[in-house]
């Protein structure tokens, strides 16, 4: 079964850097995945995708403070240089054949 | 890219929607199309996805025979027909980009609607 696992939350000082993870199930370590970000009252905006030997393409836009990693079944986005605009939910999606699998998202609060 | 969603509103449990979401900014026909919802204070849940010719459509078995997905390419629009409307329904409603490889790269405003008696 496909399922993405993320922590509900995080927290970093404003300036700091924070690494987000987001963890595919067994059987499923080679799956590329994307990050999104969705702002307080405001719709998802597609940050990245990123493959799974850590290569990713970032959407128009996307400030180089962010970036991703991978390493076995874990991705990582990592914000550095942290603003107060940063304070989101994000959120990891996979997907297989005729699925599609979203992690259940991590509140990120900026001190 | 732009995509616009229309059509959500307020319907009572057991009647049917159609949203729709119009395209603009990329060649239409080349990609595939999603629809995502969120539910009040929850995170997101895939709807339904079309690929760019139609020929493949694929749903979660919580909208299974209940939702269905399509497309006007001569229109660059998605449509999203929901019968049987429950309350658990209830949510924005997002239509997506589906690139070539997979995944979600761009998002619509979204569009709520409300099940209720």
């Amino acid at each position: 079964q496909l399922v993405l696992t993320q922590s509900p939350s995080a927290s970093a000082s404003l300036g700091a850097s924070v690494k987000l993870t987001c963890t595919l199930s067994s059987g499923h370590s080679n799956n590329a995945i994307a990050w999104h970000r969705q702002r307080p009252e405001k719709g998802p905006q597609f940050l990245m995708k990123l493959d799974s030997d850590g290569s990713h393409r970032k959407g128009d836009g996307i400030p180089d403070r962010f970036s991703g990693s991978s390493s076995g079944a874990e991705r990582y986005l990592t914000i550095s240089s942290l603003q107060s605009e940063d304070e989101a939910d994000y959120y990891c999606q996979t997907w297989g054949i005729d699925i599609e699998v979203f992690g259940g998202g991590t509140k990120l609060t900026v001190l | 890219v732009q995509l616009v969603e229309s059509g959500g509103g307020v319907v009572q449990p057991g009647r049917s929607l159609r949203l729709s979401c119009t395209a603009s900014g990329f060649t239409f026909n080349t990609y595939g199309m999603h629809w995502v919802r969120q539910a009040p204070g929850k995170g997101l849940e895939w709807v339904a996805v079309l690929w760019y010719d139609g020929g493949n459509k694929a749903y979660p078995d919580s909208v299974k025979g209940r939702f269905t997905i399509s497309r006007d390419n001569s229109k660059n629009t998605v449509y999203l027909q929901m019968n049987s409307l429950r309350a658990e329904d209830t949510a924005v409603y997002y239509c997506a980009r589906r690139p070539p490889g997979g995944g979600i790269d761009s998002w619509g405003q979204g569009t709520l609607v409300t099940v209720s008696s």
